[in-house]
């Protein structure tokens, strides 16, 4: 098993574009999530879905970001428009909805707006 | 509101002694705990973890202890070992509705092993 896949790995960009995120979870999972990591906040949950469908979006900072997953293999995080403020480390984790082993993470992307 | 709190940034051992990471939770809810580490450029991975009705999870050199009326959870790691070198996140997980299966993670812990 190739384990969550997340692309690209680093992105760079300049505030006003839009950026996608994107990740494969693990054949099999039912629950997807998408976390970022600052220094400030440490990991925090964004949005989570389970059997493709948002569950809790709480996290999602403002308008400006938004999560999609069509189907069990594919899903995106979109901001628009990037800000500063936006650069962090964007993980994706999925699991088995009673996994008792948590989650199990991607690489990570780490997000740079200029 | 942080409702999982580590409150040391890092921490430094020599190799061969004991590693003691602390967690602090406030929220009652939670019923099962994890630790996960992390190595720069990866993602966070599953070390062990402890559900509320023990006290105690070994695993080879890692042990979690869990006293639930102080909301307070440890992992020891005897003996360190340099490849330990990494930053350890505590996560806890809630037992009511939606949110069964979602965790909330500490903001992490960079351990240091020296040879």
């Amino acid at each position: 098993d190739a384990g969550v896949i997340q692309s690209p790995r680093h992105e760079v960009t300049e505030m006003g574009q839009e950026v996608t995120l994107r990740c494969k979870p693990i054949s099999g999972h039912n629950s997807l999530f998408w976390y970022r990591q600052t220094m400030m906040r440490g990991l925090e949950l964004l949005i989570y879905f389970n059997n493709n469908v948002p569950i809790d979006d709480s996290g999602m900072p403002e308008d400006r970001f938004s999560a999609k997953m069509p189907n069990a293999s594919f899903s995106t995080l979109k901001i628009q428009p990037s800000e500063p403020r936006d650069s962090a480390v964007y993980f994706c984790a999925s699991s088995l909805i009673k996994g008792a082993y948590g989650y199990t993470f991607g690489s990570g992307t780490r997000l740079t707006v200029v | 509101d942080q409702q999982v709190k580590q409150n040391s940034p890092s921490l430094s051992v020599q190799e061969g002694r004991i590693s003691i990471l602390n967690c602090d939770y406030t929220n009652s809810m939670f019923d099962y705990f994890l630790w996960y580490k992390k190595y720069p450029a990866e993602g966070p991975t599953f070390l062990i973890s402890i559900s509320s009705i023990k006290d105690k999870n070994e695993d080879g050199r890692f042990t979690v202890f869990l006293n639930k009326s102080a909301k307070h959870l440890s992992l020891h790691i005897v003996p360190s070992q340099p490849g330990d070198s990494a930053v350890y996140f505590c996560a806890a997980r809630g037992n009511s509705g939606g949110s069964n299966y979602k965790l909330t993670f500490g903001k992490g812990t960079l351990l240091t092993v020296n040879p």
